[in-house]
This record gives structure tokens, sequence and C-alpha cells, in this order.
């Protein structure tokens, strides 16, 4: 999986609890991302990353927040877990090199239930 | 607004055929698209991609077409096998320039022995 580790694996956590999930990387690629995936829905970016202490909101990104403070690590944040959060979570990263973008490379995912 | 589409949820074929799954999608602005492979339980896996001034693209069993007059892309795979059971997702990067890509909503592949 492109030495990209996603922890922890599963978990089940409250209603109203905060929630962190890291990812990590081995590939000193300067782009991560968080997304979730939900039946129905494919893969949507909550939020991104383009270097250390550098992030932006994706199409989802209510009720989240991400930390980046180097460059192979990125945590997502659930301050105030809801039901609604419940779902498949995924790490991507990618880098950005001469000619344009490259292949984002996925971790294994987290999948967490609010109850 | 920016979106991606496959247009069939679900395909099944024979193992041996070769199975063909489309995507459309909508920005013009897009000139890097790629496909991958989800197996249940495991993160999106990437097969192929192509750059808009490409038309097709090949890799092992596997081949990309992409008309851009039409906003369409292809992903085709030759002598389909069990092991290619999976969810197969088309992406755009839209007109982004930091590396973010639109996913369409997958179609999901089935090989019957």
């Amino acid at each position: 999986d492109a030495g990209i580790t996603q922890s922890p694996r599963h978990k089940v956590t409250e209603t109203g609890t905060p929630v962190t999930l890291r990812c990590h990387q081995t590939e000193n690629h300067r782009y991560m991302y968080w997304y979730r995936q939900d039946p129905g829905h494919g893969l949507r970016l909550i939020h991104y990353s383009y270097g250390v202490k550098d992030t932006d909101k994706g199409e989802v990104s209510d009720g989240y927040s991400v930390s980046r403070s180097k460059t192979e690590d990125f945590l997502l944040t659930l301050e105030s877990a809801t039901s609604s959060q419940t779902s498949v979570y995924f790490c991507a990263i990618s880098e950005m090199l001469a000619g344009g973008p490259w292949e984002q490379y996925f971790g294994p995912g987290t999948r967490l239930t609010v109850t | 607004g920016e979106s991606v589409g496959l247009h069939l949820p679900t395909l099944s074929v024979q193992e041996g055929d070769n199975s063909i799954i489309n995507c459309a999608y909508s920005n013009s602005a897009s000139d890097y698209f790629i496909w991958y492979k989800q197996e249940s339980g495991k993160g999106p896996q990437f097969i192929i991609d192509i750059r808009s001034n490409m038309d097709k693209r090949q890799g092992q069993r596997v081949t990309v077409l992409l008309n851009k007059t039409v906003k369409h892309l292809s992903l085709q795979i030759a002598a389909t096998q069990p092991g290619d059971s999976a969810v197969y997702f088309c992406a755009e990067n839209g007109s982004s320039n930091t590396g973010k890509l639109i996913f369409g909503q997958g179609t999901t592949l089935q090989v019957k022995p």
C-alpha cells in the first residue's frame, strides 16, 4: 500500500466524544488527503494538505479538522462525533512533479462507528 | 457543477470475456484521469491513468480510452479473471492544481466462472 498506514483500523465511539484518526506515510510525498466513503456517495474529500501546516477544506469538511505538523503525518479529528460520521475513512498521498499531477495512493482505511 | 459518473452500477461478465467499464465527466478543464480498483475491505488501488494529450493508454491487460469530444472515459479489461471482481472508480482532476481528484460513484464488476 505504497507506504501508507492508518490507525486505528477500526473504532467504535459514542456520540459527542472526540476522535482522532492518524495517517502516516513513508514516501515523503507533499500532498495528503482524507476521504470518507459511504454507500451511494463514493469517495468524498474531507480535507487535504499541500505541505506541513498547509491544509484546506474539501467538499464535506463540516465537523472535521486536520493537522499536519510533519511531512509524514496527517491527522483527522472529529471534535464531537455524530452518528452521521459513521463511515470508512481513507487517507491518500500524491506528489506533483513537472508535467502535472500524479496518481493518489490510498491507505487501507479506518472503519469508524459512532453509536 | 463538476461530476464524474459511471454509466452502469453493476457489470456482470463471463470469465475470459473482455470487460468495458464506462465513465462520463463534465469538467472540460480536467486534464488527468485515473482508474482505481477497490476490493472489499481494502483501499482503492491505482490501475492506470491517462492525460488529456493522449487518447489511449495500455497497461497489463487493461486499456484506458479517452474521448475528450464527448467527455467519456472507458476502462477495458482483457480476458477478465475472477480476481478482477471489484468496484471500479474513475476520477478526474477537474480544475485543481493541488492534486485533488473528483471520483465517480463506482461500477461493480462481477466475474462469473
